[in-house]
């Protein structure tokens, strides 16, 4: 069974911490995403990559980096959390062609 | 660029009924079209997905979707709602081509009353 995995699906952390969310994909996809998803909001992409050590900023990076070493993996880091950073954290992965998403279970980030 | 419109945010239908989910896009190029579904407290999941053949699409769990050039519209529907379809449903477009982005509606909860 195809998966992506994100590694904590609930985190609390106070303002100021930095936070990795990180995430894994078995499908040997090249492509990766960050969205966040907020009530109201639908989804909101932060950052997406490609390919292995390539990154593209979303439609909100601001307050947000990645990390893409290896093909499977992709890390989203807050450098220094703030509390309008308290969300639900989607990564998503896809092949080349068609764009079809698969998404891990999310990360319900609180920044207290 | 790509976007989609989903009116409303929220559906509430009598288990049986019919359920129908409106969604229209913008897009300057033949455009993929996807349903996805969300559960509480998870991932999202794909429910079908439209990528120029039929334009009448079928996916899981009875949903199907009709894609019309002309009304620039991706309709979900269902005959019959079931409890289990209690959810948030999203629609999203992305263009045709080698890694081309999603870009998702705001989503439309449903709830089903017995």
């Amino acid at each position: 069974d195809v998966k992506v995995t994100q590694s904590s699906r609930y985190l609390v952390k106070r303002t100021g911490e930095k936070v990795f969310l990180e995430c894994v994909q078995d499908m040997d996809h090249e492509n990766m995403f960050w969205y966040r998803q907020d009530p109201g909001l639908g989804l909101r992409l932060i950052y997406f990559s490609y390919d292995v050590k390539m990154k593209e900023k979303g439609d909100i990076p601001e307050g947000y980096s990645v990390s893409r070493e290896k093909k499977e993996r992709f890390s989203l880091i807050l450098e220094s959390a703030s509390t309008n950073q308290t969300s639900m954290y989607l990564c998503a992965s896809s092949g080349r062609i068609t764009g079809e998403l698969f998404f891990g279970e999310g990360s319900r980030l609180t920044v207290l | 660029a790509q976007s989609v419109t989903q009116l409303g945010s929220h559906v509430s239908v009598s288990e049986g009924a019919l359920v129908l989910l409106r969604c229209n896009y913008s897009s300057s190029v033949p455009p993929y079209l996807f349903w996805y579904v969300q559960y509480p407290n998870q991932g999202l999941q794909l429910l079908l997905k439209y990528t120029s053949a039929a334009t009448l699409v079928k996916g899981i769990n009875g949903f199907e979707a009709e894609f019309k050039k002309s009304e620039t519209s991706f309709h979900l529907t269902k005959p019959s709602a079931h409890m289990s379809d209690a959810a948030e449903y999203f629609c999203a477009v992305s263009l045709t081509g080698a890694n081309s982005k999603l870009t998702f509606g705001k989503g439309i909860t449903l709830s089903v009353r017995p």
